[in-house]
């Protein structure tokens, strides 16, 4: 267990809808990474936050959006959802000044 | 720009057989070099990492790696694989530059059978 949690487990919805995925960080971690593992693209960086603040982008459609509370939690918002979102939502988090992440056991989203 | 190349997408290996995961980059910068292990259904754990130092890494689970700068890889092995190792294996790149955003190789799937 490593300390990262993802809710749901598993979603299933349809074309065109919109989810909401959920992940809480490692105690004491600042940053907050989402990651898309697909099975044509693999494992993707998507995007990252820290304490709040946006810090990176990776390949992530202007569809999704993300977004760190002050609590820490961070949720990953996909809207207009297509067949091809069908994949594994990571979030990790990772402590502060150090470069290993730590990942949540992710969410599978299915898009029917 | 940087890439991770994983040169065998599957490995069969006997139980308490030697088993080495081929991992190459390609980086301008510098490197910080990771190993993740996916058990089936599961997330990511990390096994090991690379930052400077030693270029001989030891990780957890009798895993270990080496990094080698002038062939511009960080092969993973084990002395002695036991079935519960099976599961998909990925390498894993940050560079100086970008930090916090993990470049993953395509994975390995490795399958120990008794």
């Amino acid at each position: 267990d490593s300390g990262v949690t993802q809710t749901p487990k598993h979603l299933i919805t349809a074309t065109g809808q919109r989810v909401t995925l959920r992940c809480s960080p490692r105690s004491g971690d600042l940053s907050v990474y989402w990651y898309q593992q697909s099975l044509d693209q693999g494992l993707q960086f998507l995007i990252q936050y820290y304490n709040g603040e946006e810090r990176a982008k990776g390949n992530i459609l202007e569809r999704f959006s993300a977004q760190q509370f002050p609590d820490l939690h961070s949720e990953l918002n996909l809207s207009s959802l297509e067949l091809g979102d069908s994949a594994l939502y990571f979030c990790a988090s990772s402590p502060r000044g150090r470069s290993e992440q730590y990942f949540g056991p992710g969410t599978r989203l299915t898009v029917t | 720009a940087q890439s991770v190349t994983q040169l065998d997408s599957q490995v069969p290996v006997f139980e308490e057989a030697p088993v080495e995961l081929r991992c190459n980059y390609s980086s301008s910068v510098s490197v910080y070099l990771f190993w993740y292990v996916q058990y089936p259904n599961q997330g990511l754990q990390l096994l090991l990492k690379y930052l400077s130092g030693s270029t001989l890494v030891k990780g957890i689970n009798g895993f270990e790696a080496e990094f080698n700068k002038s062939q511009t890889s960080f092969h993973l092995r084990k002395p002695s694989v036991h079935i519960s190792d099976t599961a998909e294996y990925f390498c894993a790149a940050m560079t100086t530059d970008s930090w916090g955003k993990l470049q993953f190789g395509a994975g390995t799937q490795v399958v120990v059978t008794p």
